[in-house]
């Protein structure tokens, strides 16, 4: 299995206040990528990553930041979370040279209250 | 924005009954790639199949097989002799110059 450790596992808070989810990889991949799952929705791509400091914007990126300041570490960050925003949040990670084929952490469970 | 279709919301089907899950995906690029994920009751994705869109030849690996056609966009799954163990939510994806673009998925169950 792929080494991605998503934290936290699982999350309640209150709206309005600030959120920072993370998601750890030991793969070195170059790619990585925070997806929310909704029913009816399926995933949705929220931003992702294409290297260190390089950061492009998802289908649903309003009201999430991100960050990546190493290879490994990919921050998911609502700044000030609505009740919107509670939802199951993936990590996924990619290569090229890997195939495309995307690995996904086990998802972190977040309700915003 | 590119679309993937799955059309089925949810299946329910009997035990050893075959079943295919459809799948129907929009693009422009010229070089694309085509997934399924399973998705169990556990909450974990599981890679099923990549296929690239330069290779239209079907798949079969044990009891799932895939269709590939270029001509109707489409990338069909059936599962055959269906088990309980094959009960979850099965993702259709597409990544071409964007990244992976899902599906809202097919929940299937299959009943003992």
């Amino acid at each position: 299995d792929a080494g991605i450790t998503q934290s936290p596992r699982h999350k309640v808070t209150e709206t309005g206040t600030p959120v920072t989810l993370r998601c750890h990889q030991t793969e070195n991949h170059r790619y990585m990528y925070w997806y929310r799952q909704d029913p009816g929705h399926g995933l949705r791509l929220i931003h992702y990553s294409y290297g260190v400091k390089d950061t492009d914007k998802g289908e649903v990126s309003d009201g999430y930041s991100v960050s990546r300041s190493k290879t490994e570490d990919f921050l998911l960050t609502l700044e000030s979370a609505t009740s919107s925003q509670t939802s199951v949040y993936f990590c996924a990670i990619s290569d090229p040279l890997a195939g495309e084929k995307l690995f996904f952490g086990s998802g972190t469970q977040l309700s915003v209250l | 924005a590119q679309k993937v279709t799955q059309a089925q919301t949810e299946i329910s089907v009997v035990e050893k009954e075959d079943v295919t899950l459809d799948c129907v995906y929009e693009t422009r690029d010229t070089t694309y790639y085509l997934f399924w994920y399973k998705q169990p009751p556990s909450g974990e994705l599981v890679f099923l199949i990549r296929r690239n869109s330069f290779d239209e030849q079907n798949e079969i690996s044990g009891r799932y097989s895939w269709n590939f056609q270029k001509s109707t966009s489409s990338f069909n799954f059936t599962i055959t002799a269906s088990q309980v163990v094959d009960s979850a939510v099965y993702f259709c994806a597409r990544k071409g110059n964007t990244p992976l673009v899902f599906g809202k998925g097919t929940r299937l169950s299959v009943i003992a």
